[in-house]
Formats: C-alpha cells, structure tokens, sequence
C-alpha cells in the first residue's frame, strides 16, 4: 500500500536552533501533504496544508515565519521549525492524500524536544 | 467551520464490543474517517465512510448517516492490544483536509 516516510523520527535540539523535518510519499505523487502537531494526550491539529510548487496556506494561530513549509516535490514536502523553543516541543506527524482513493497517509511522527 | 464530538475515554471487556460515537457539525462534508493510534504513535487508517450505511472489515466496521452527522466505530471480539485512542475524523467539502475530533480513549480490561 501506499506509504509516507518522516524523517528524522525523533530529534533533541538547544533553544534557538532550527529543526528541518521531512515528509516522503514512497510510492505515489502528493500534490498535497499536511502538517499536524500533538501535544501529549491532545488530539492532532492541523498546521497547515502544503502545496507542491506554491505557498502553504497556515492555519489561525500558526506563524507561517516560525514553521517554514516547502514542498518543492510531489513527492516530498519538509517542515523547519526555526529558532526552536521548548514551548515548541511536540510530535510533527505529516500526511499525504491518494488522490484516487481519497486515503490520507500519516509518516511515522517525529517526536521534537527542544531543550 | 467544523465541530466534531466524541466520548473522551471509554472502558471494555476482553472479547466484547465497543461502540464508540461520533457526531458532527460541518459547513460542508465530504466523508468521514477513523482512525486509531496507540500513545507515541502515528495514527493508523481504520475505515473511510462517504455514504451512509454500515462498511465492514475484519472485527471493525464503520457506520455512517450523513443526514443526522453521525458516525460510530464497532469493535468487535475485543483484544488487549485494541486500547488505543480511536480518532473521528472529517474531510469538507471538495478538499482532503482532515478535522479530527479529540480521540476517545478505549481501554480493554481482562
């Protein structure tokens, strides 16, 4: 089946560094990929929705300028969360649409600490 | 704008059903998902309903009514490695963007 790859799947980094997570489809072309966040015990919201080859469009309360999305392929679309706070600490989970199906795809998560 | 509920937490048998409810208001519906995910986990695909009725796979099934806004996900044969949270998720219309509801925690006891 159709699977999405998230790299890197944990990573621990100093406050004020920046932090570039990446997000695969292996076998099938995204046009679109979504970024969702998880605080411990809390449902996944959404960030944003990346779009190959134009802006991501953010949702309310996401600073486009701290959580730079780039989705320069169909195939791969990469979240920096830059200048990393502790407050940002959380588990980044992507997702990626089979067009012909609808299904939505999750990458395996990324678990972010920011000391 | 969306707003989907469902029960926070829930508890069950080994080797009994569950039912766990989803009800939903949305400016525009396009199918409705579930989704299960184990703690420090990614979610896992369950089930996809775009029409109403009862869809079945394995020891889940799906049931779906668009005219009401509600969903439930049955889990039949109850095992221990089903606690987990179940997510209800919702798509608008036209778009692949998902809303998911708080999750509602299942724990299976023996």
């Amino acid at each position: 089946g159709a699977v999405v790859s998230q790299h890197p799947s944990w990573v621990i980094c100093k406050s004020g560094t920046s932090v570039k997570i990446e997000c695969r489809s292996l076998d099938f072309q995204a046009t679109t990929m979504f970024w969702y966040r998880q605080f411990p015990k809390q449902s996944l919201m959404l960030m944003a929705t990346s779009n190959e080859g134009s802006k991501a469009t953010y949702e309310q309360g996401v600073e486009k300028d701290k959580f730079l999305i780039n989705h320069a392929s169909l195939t791969l679309s990469t979240l920096t969360v830059t200048s990393a706070h502790p407050e940002d600490s959380s588990f980044y989970i992507c997702s990626a649409s089979q067009i012909v199906t609808g299904e939505l795809f999750f990458g395996e998560g990324s678990r972010l600490t920011v000391l | 704008g969306q707003n989907i509920d469902q029960p926070t937490e829930m508890t069950a048998t080994e080797g009994a059903i569950v039912q766990i409810n989803c009800t939903y208001q949305t400016s525009g519906f396009n199918g409705l998902f579930w989704y299960q995910q184990h703690a420090g986990e990614a979610p896992t695909f369950l089930s996809y309903n775009v029409l109403d009725g009862l869809e079945e796979k394995g020891r889940f099934s799906s049931f779906l009514s668009r005219s009401k806004g509600y969903s439930y996900l049955l889990l039949k044969e109850l095992q221990m490695k089903d606690s987990a949270s179940y997510l209800c998720a919702v798509t608008g219309a036209g778009s692949y963007q998902l809303t998911f509801g708080k999750g509602t925690k299942l724990s299976v006891i023996p």
